[in-house]
């Protein structure tokens, strides 16, 4: 079936470095891509999401870009700080539906003070 | 508002009994779906609901019922508890934006605060 492959599974890097984490999609229909944050305890929580007609989003120092040609997606964190340390998720929705998300197994990244 | 909200928040059952757990939105969403989150899988979708009277199976829908009587709930039935039914239980909600004319519509799901559930 459909599914979604995020890497990679442990992150860290030092204080005010950058981090990449990668996902790849199978469904070629797939049209919307969320990234959500879940930090320990908590639920997940949308950080920033992109649509299938646009190859790039930034929000302050958080960017998502897409290639959909090759199904892949990627977040890039820049100038970390150790509030973000959490476990990050990529989702892609099913089947061209907008209704249904499948997730990635989560990235967890943890920032170096 | 208070969002999507979830009961109870922690729960240990014992094998083969059943209980319900609840879910709730005040945002007049249409959709709601139920996933379970276990170590290292990520979020794994068991059942959705696009309205009231309308539900479908996700990827692991096996030893679960639900229903969708109003907007509003959406309960989460399991019928004969197994351990591995043991994990945290997120409950959804989402809209359908039609977004600019032209653009694909997206559905930022907003999930409740996790049931933990133990089946021992």
């Amino acid at each position: 079936g459909e599914n979604v492959e995020q890497h990679p599974s442990t992150l860290s890097v030092q204080e005010g470095d950058s981090a990449v984490i990668k996902c790849t999609y199978s469904d070629s229909a797939s049209n919307y891509f969320p990234w959500y944050k879940q930090e320990l305890g908590k639920r997940p929580q949308l950080i920033i999401d992109i649509r299938s007609n646009v190859g790039e989003k930034k929000d302050q120092r958080i960017a998502v870009t897409l290639n959909k040609t090759a199904k892949h997606f990627s977040l890039h964190i820049t100038e970390t700080q150790p509030e973000d340390s959490a476990v990050y998720f990529c989702a892609a929705t099913l089947s061209g539906s907008a209704r249904q998300l499948t997730f990635g197994s989560g990235t967890q990244l943890t920032v170096l003070p | 508002n208070a969002g999507v909200t979830q009961t109870p928040k922690f729960q240990v059952l014992k094998t083969g009994q059943s209980m319900t757990l609840q879910c709730a939105q005040d945002m007049n969403h249409e959709y709601m779906s139920w996933y379970r989150q276990d170590p290292g899988m990520g979020l794994r979708l068991i059942h959705y609901s696009v309205g009231a009277g309308i539900t479908d199976q996700g990827e692991v829908p096996n030893g679960y019922n639900v229903s969708r009587s109003t907007t509003e709930d959406f309960p989460l039935r399991l019928l004969s508890a197994a351990p591995s039914q043991t994990s945290v239980y997120f409950c959804a909600s989402s809209y359908e934006d039609p977004g600019l004319a032209g653009a694909p519509s997206y559905n930022e799901q907003f999930f409740g605060p996790g049931t933990r559930l133990t089946v021992l």
